[in-house]
């Protein structure tokens, strides 16, 4: 099956700094969605983006298919940013969504 | 529109006893999944419904887990003998589907199981 790999696991980041997360993915995906996990276990929707770049404020998100990974770009991070950022991929055979094992992020004030 | 919803958020229940877990989409999905999170992991696929077939079923769904969706709306989870390694967040997620052939899955809150 699809492989799905985060970089990195684990980011400390100060209050105004950007960040980059990085998710490598082993075979071509129908669907590339992003999430942010709060402290309660909600799955927060980012973007939902198989191919190309979108942008939602200071968040923003490009894949390249044809290279098999996808980056999650966030700006002027805030202390409400914190969490745990996941990647998940839909393969070809189905509507499942494979999940890497996400990036665990903490913005310090 | 209202998004997933999950009931109960969290259930303790001692080693041995069933427990049931009830999802509701919105309103015009068409498919449901569940998922499951255990802790520092990512969430992992359980199976899903279009509409009340079950198409998919994990590996991870052993015979004492069974799910159902009747009438292609509501969804119950019940896992029947609990083991203390049931202990998870069981995720509930939605999405419309048609053409093209791929749409964005919402995701409910969760229960929270703790098996003691």
């Amino acid at each position: 099956g699809i492989q799905v790999e985060q970089s990195p696991p684990d980011l400390i980041l100060q209050e105004g700094a950007n960040s980059t997360l990085r998710c490598n993915f082993s075979d071509s995906v129908n669907n590339l969605q992003w999430f942010h996990q709060n402290p309660w276990g909600q799955l927060i929707n980012l973007f939902y983006i198989p191919s190309g770049t979108k942008q939602n404020g200071r968040l923003s998100a490009t894949t390249v298919a044809t290279e098999r990974y996808s980056l999650l770009y966030i700006s002027s991070s805030q202390t409400t940013d914190s969490g745990v950022y996941f990647c998940a991929v839909e393969d070809n055979q189905g509507g499942k969504l494979i999940f890497g094992q996400g990036t665990e992020l903490s913005v310090k004030p | 529109d209202t998004g997933v919803s999950q009931d109960p958020r969290h259930k303790i229940t001692k080693r041995g006893q069933n427990v049931t877990f009830r999802c509701d989409p919105i309103s015009e999905h068409n498919r449901l999944y569940w998922y499951r999170q255990t802790l520092g992991q990512g969430p992992e696929f359980l199976t899903y419904f279009q509409n009340e077939a079950q198409l998919e079923k994990s590996r991870l769904l052993s015979d004492r887990f069974s799910a159902e969706r009747p009438k292609g709306s509501f969804s119950t989870l019940e896992i029947q003998r609990t083991e203390q390694g049931d202990s998870a967040m069981y995720l509930c997620a939605s999405s419309p589907h048609g053409t093209p052939p791929s749409y964005e899955q919402y995701f409910g809150p969760g229960t929270r199981l703790t098996v003691t």
